[in-house]
């Protein structure tokens, strides 16, 4: 199994523009999130979703998009990037259940010009 | 905002000391758990701890949790070079396992 998997590993983008961030998981998991990782803090939640066609906002929504077409699949789509969207970013899923660790990809570290 | 916070926020040890980072949170929780990252890695899950529980062990790693104090910590013994990274613990804030919240973490480094 590769895991979870997240493309690209690097991304420089000028304001403005638009791209998406790949995640995909091969472990059949349900529940599926979307993470961002500023300097010297934790990871903020932006969206999860706990099974195909289910989405959700976590605490950092805006400026960000999300769809979950399979079970496989959770795309993170910036709309309009800004400079505050500088980060890395990192997908992560896990079981469903409220006992079960999550699993990170390896993240996708953006930079916005 | 953070549900967790760590103690200290960075740690200096020689190998084979014992390590302890603590955490505390802010609301009730079904279960917390710490990662550990490495630098410029995704997270590894290390243990998670339900809430009835007080103390869980697996290998060199001794968690604690004390849901009176809001309070968790981890102790890693005999500590090793290859356990430098930074150690995050996060908790549900008993919202569901899918919705983690992450405190700023504590960046451990083993000295030889």
């Amino acid at each position: 199994n590769a895991g979870v998997t997240q493309t690209p590993k690097f991304q420089v983008l000028k304001t403005g523009q638009s791209m998406t961030l790949q995640c995909a998981q091969d472990m059949n998991h349900e529940y599926m999130s979307w993470y961002r990782q500023d300097p010297g803090m934790g990871l903020r939640l932006i969206h999860y979703s706990v099974g195909a066609g289910i989405t959700d906002q976590g605490e950092v929504p805006n400026g960000y998009n999300v769809s979950r077409s399979t079970t496989e699949d959770f795309p993170l789509r910036l709309l309009s990037a800004a400079p505050s969207q500088t980060s890395v970013y990192f997908c992560a899923s896990s079981l469903r259940g409220d006992y079960n660790e999550q699993f990170f990809g390896p993240g996708t570290r953006l930079t916005v010009l | 905002s953070q549900q967790g916070e760590e103690d200290p926020q960075a740690l200096s040890i020689q190998e084979g000391e014992n390590a302890t980072m603590n955490c505390s949170y802010k609301t009730s929780i079904n279960n917390l758990q710490w990662y550990r990252q490495n630098s410029g890695r995704g997270l590894v899950h290390l243990i998670l701890i339900r809430s009835n529980e007080r103390e869980k062990h697996s290998g060199r790693l001794r968690v604690t949790l004390d849901t009176s104090k809001k309070s968790s910590s981890l102790l890693i013994t005999a500590s090793r070079a290859a356990d430098t990274a930074s150690y995050f613990c996060a908790t549900d804030a008993d919202q569901g396992a899918q919705k983690l919240v992450f405190g700023q973490g504590t960046r451990l480094t083993i000295n030889p």
